[in-house]
């Protein structure tokens, strides 16, 4: 019931193309939700972030939208480039927990070709 | 900006070895975290540390592991003997206070134990 579960695992677009990376989670008191994107030989770095009372999040061209009875949550990136070729973590916690860690999906590795 | 940093970048030691991870969190943190992220693999929650104790801790986080704040800026993860499998990329992280759920994450020590 911890799990987050993440797909596709590898996805490849052309440029300016718009990529969809899809979660689904099963535990209910989840109550935000983080992506983070990775590149290869570096630590995860926060990109967006999501309460479950809000249905779409935009910040530049990065956006959340929110399904919360179907408890599922996707992350779409528009105009892709090149340089957002990574791999790209959606995540949970319960933010009434003391300690607030995060359960992570399994990764997406994002291709993105000029 | 501040940054959470991580020495060494790379530990490489022979199993049944004693190996300590350090980590400098952001300095005005108060939540301290290691995941790890074994090669291909999600990232994995160990432990996450507040006011010099544990608050949470996985499964993974057995007796073999350890974590400690020495002083006013590091925080570190010892693990006695090491075995094979904990060959994996280590990443710290720190929150800020009880307000804020983002957490930041370090580049990582990668440990290979031969």
């Amino acid at each position: 019931q911890q799990q987050v579960k993440q797909s596709p695992q590898s996805l490849i677009v052309q440029k300016g193309g718009i990529p969809i990376i899809n979660c689904a989670y099963e535990n209910t008191a989840f109550d935000y939700f983080p992506w983070y994107q990775q590149f290869p030989g570096k630590g995860p770095a926060l990109l967006i972030a999501i309460r479950p009372d809000v249905s779409e999040k935009k910040e530049g061209r990065f956006t959340i939208s929110f399904n919360k009875s179907a408890k599922q949550f996707s992350l779409h990136i528009m105009d892709s480039q090149p340089g957002d070729s990574a791999t790209y973590f959606c995540a949970a916690l319960i933010s009434s927990g003391s300690a607030r860690q995060l359960t992570f999906g399994s990764g997406t590795q994002l291709t993105v070709l000029p | 900006e501040p940054e959470v940093t991580q020495t060494p970048s790379h530990q490489v030691t022979q199993m049944g070895q004693e190996v300590i991870l350090r980590c400098v969190p952001i300095s005005n943190h108060l939540y301290f975290y290691w995941y790890r992220q074994i090669l291909g693999q999600k990232v994995e929650f160990l432990v996450s540390f507040y006011n010099n104790e544990i608050s949470e801790k996985s499964e993974i986080f057995d007796d073999q592991f350890s974590v400690e704040r020495p002083d006013g800026s590091n925080f570190t993860l010892k693990i006695r003997s090491t075995k094979l499998e904990d060959s994996a990329m280590y990443f710290c992280a720190s929150r800020g206070g009880a307000a804020y759920n983002e957490q930041f994450f370090g580049p990582g020590t990668r440990l290979t134990v031969l």
